[in-house]
């Protein structure tokens, strides 16, 4: 049971432009959701959060946009680099409990 | 701060086989986490432990089995391996319990079952 989908496997962006990463999730109980970044042969590292009284969080060039009507979130990175190419998983948790991750998007930027 | 370690970091067995697989947390972290990840499935939760208790379990068969030491290293077995045990085992260590605080993950095993 898929509760937290990303439904673009892959993404592709001129550096310098708009990253918009998607996700989408099923179970309205879902309180805090987060952004983790994978490099190649590294464990993914944690990126951006927000709960779910919030509708939006911004750290630097990253941006999480959550629509709980929706149950849409979005990560916007301004403006792209090439360091940023990476595999982006979602992930959702309720209660403090596990987390539900996506299945990932990978973002390629192009210089 | 030495990040999180998982050993080995590959692995080959044949069906049927037991693995055990490592992972030591940062140090002061008492929670670590495991996670499977498969293409296409991204990142699934195995279980979670704390002050050595197992504090939550997801969806897997009891083939899949953790447990915690009192210096918070944690180790996974998993039994009569199957050819869909195949994956990047991920574990993660916090300061304090649940994704509500920061997980650092480990940069995985890679098991191969043939």
């Amino acid at each position: 049971d898929q509760q937290v989908k990303q439904n673009s496997p892959s993404l592709s962006v001129q550096e310098g432009r708009i990253s918009i990463l998607n996700c989408d999730y099923t179970n309205s109980m879902f309180d805090y959701f987060l952004w983790y970044k994978k490099y190649p042969a590294e464990g993914p590292t944690f990126l951006i959060s927000i709960s779910s009284i919030k509708d939006k969080n911004e750290d630097g060039r990253f941006t999480v946009f959550l629509n709980k009507s929706a149950k849409h979130l979005s990560l916007h990175i301004v403006p792209s680099q090439p360091g940023d190419s990476a595999v982006y998983f979602c992930a959702a948790s309720y209660n403090n409990n596990d987390m539900r991750f996506g299945a990932g998007t990978r973002l390629t930027v192009k210089p | 701060k030495a990040g999180v370690t998982q050993t080995p970091r590959y692995l080959i067995k044949t069906r049927g086989q037991q693995v055990t697989l490592s992972c030591s947390p940062i140090s002061g972290h008492r929670s670590v986490s495991w996670y499977q990840q498969t293409p296409g499935q991204g990142l699934q939760f195995l279980f979670e432990y704390f002050s050595e208790t197992q504090r939550n379990k997801g969806n897997f068969p009891g083939r899949f089995s953790g447990r915690q030491f009192s210096n918070s290293r944690s180790e996974m077995n998993v039994s009569t391996l199957e050819l869909g045990d195949s994956a990047l085992y991920l574990c993660a260590s916090s300061s304090l319990q649940g994704p509500y605080n920061e997980q650092f993950f480990g940069p995985g095993t890679r098991l191969t079952v043939l």
